[in-house]
């Protein structure tokens, strides 16, 4: 069974500083990598994606990816209060197909 | 462009009862997803059509849960009958391409809640 694994958190924050989401992956030929976020009701919503070593940039948010320790990151700068949501990991194992398996989310609490 | 529409959004029923969701994907999209969430917990893949084909239900209980796609457009989730553990967002999804480079965008829900 392929896995992605977060830790449920919640990780807390004040408004202003860095939230630092983390995610490892079991698969090791996975291939490409997506953050979600979702509010409490709601459902996700694609943030970044990366498919590539290193890091994205896209706004305020910042992937990166180790290909090599099998682990995704996402930080979040300047956090505000309506960053505070689940934020889930998927990643698309090698299975030929466009399948994602999800982690559980991580909750991020931005404190005003 | 319109996104994913799923209906019903809320929906009550006895355990025992038989419940249907619909899904209609974004317009060209050829992979469609459904995903089953408990709450507290990350989706879970049921069931993944490219066009009309099923390419994984490997964790869709086949005793109980049914899907189609016909025509690679819209598509029908069914289960019959209900357990009470079935309660859960059934989420659908739908994205560009086959391959794994495309993201996957997500319709609204339905709320399942079974008594």
């Amino acid at each position: 069974q392929k896995e992605v694994e977060q830790n449920s958190g919640p990780l807390s924050v004040p408004e202003g500083a860095i939230a630092s989401l983390n995610c490892t992956y079991s698969d090791r030929g996975s291939q490409s990598f997506f953050w979600y976020r979702q509010y409490s009701g709601k459902s996700p919503e694609l943030i970044m994606f990366i498919y590539s070593n290193g890091d994205k940039e896209d706004g305020r948010f910042t992937a990166q990816l180790n290909k090599a320790s099998q682990y995704v990151s996402l930080l979040i700068r300047d956090s505000q209060p309506s960053d505070s949501a689940t934020y889930l990991c998927a990643v698309n194992p090698n299975s030929g197909y466009s399948t994602l398996t999800f982690g559980k989310g991580t909750m991020l609490l931005v404190s005003p | 462009e319109a996104g994913v529409a799923q209906s019903p959004r809320y929906k009550i029923i006895e355990k025992r009862q038989s419940v249907a969701f619909w899904c209609n994907p974004i317009s060209g999209h050829a992979t469609l997803y459904w995903y089953q969430q408990i709450l507290g917990q990350g989706p879970k893949l049921l069931i993944q059509f490219q066009n009309n084909g099923v390419v994984d239900d490997s964790q869709l209980p086949k005793d109980r849960f049914s899907a189609e796609r016909l025509k690679g457009v819209d598509s029908t989730l069914k289960i019959q009958p209900a357990k009470l553990e079935d309660s859960a967002v059934y989420l659908c999804a739908s994205s560009r391409s086959t391959h794994g480079n495309t993201e996957a965008f997500f319709g609204q829900g339905t709320r399942l809640t079974v008594v």
